[in-house]
């Protein structure tokens, strides 16, 4: 089955323990966004990646790192994770040239 | 101004009538424009892709684009409570996969 297999769904941390949301695609998809959605703000990207090693800033990068050693995974670090960065998780893949992304099942994150 | 706005809702129609959900967007040079449909805590899901000026219809769904109005909007004939969702506007900016989106429109639909 073609998807975006996010981990973990539900996490509780507290402030500045280091994480890693793990992202993968069974779709052979070159392009791979990480999303924050928050009430009323909506679907904010984080970073994107058109390809193995090619990694860029979205919107709102700060206190995230990501990176894209091979193709179908892209994770999301949080180096020191701060309650600011409590949100919904997603992220989404898409091949090159079709623009509809395919979304992970999210990932819940609180800090506190 | 935001890059893709959309009424949040909440829209609240009866069973069987038409949803109508409007979007703008405020990059003219926008080339590819979506609806999302999501649910209570899951993710968005797909349902509507549109490139050109004009209608685009699948099922029960129409899409309408208008690129000099820099409008997007999405009708919901016949309308069914598992419908009820929030629908998400995307439009991709630069034909690179970019996708901005919409804070989304609630929608519920009554029996």
């Amino acid at each position: 089955e073609a998807q975006v297999t996010q981990n973990p769904r539900y996490l509780i941390t507290v402030t500045g323990k280091k994480l890693t949301v793990t992202c993968s695609q069974n779709m052979n998809h070159e392009y791979m966004s990480w999303y924050r959605q928050d009430p009323g703000l909506g679907l904010r990207q984080i970073y994107y990646s058109m390809n193995v090693e090619v990694t860029d800033k979205g919107d709102v990068p700060e206190g995230y790192k990501v990176s894209r050693k091979e193709k179908r995974n892209f994770p999301l670090i949080l180096e020191s994770p701060s309650p600011n960065q409590t949100s919904l998780y997603f992220c989404a893949s898409s091949s090159w040239g079709e623009y509809g992304y395919t979304f992970g099942s999210g990932t819940r994150l609180t800090v506190v | 101004q935001k890059e893709v706005e959309q009424n949040s809702g909440p829209l609240s129609v009866p069973e069987g009538a038409i949803a109508s959900l409007n979007c703008t967007y405020s990059d003219r040079g926008s080339q590819s424009f979506f609806w999302y449909r999501q649910y209570s805590g899951k993710s968005p899901e797909l349902i509507m892709s549109i490139y050109s000026n004009g209608d685009k219809e699948d099922g029960r769904f129409t899409a309408q684009l208008n690129k000099a109005s820099q409008y997007v909007s999405l009708l919901i004939r016949d309308s069914q409570p598992s419908d009820s969702a929030t629908y998400l506007c995307a439009v991709n900016k630069d034909n690179n996969n970019d996708m901005r989106f919409g804070a989304g429109t609630r929608l519920t639909v009554k029996p």
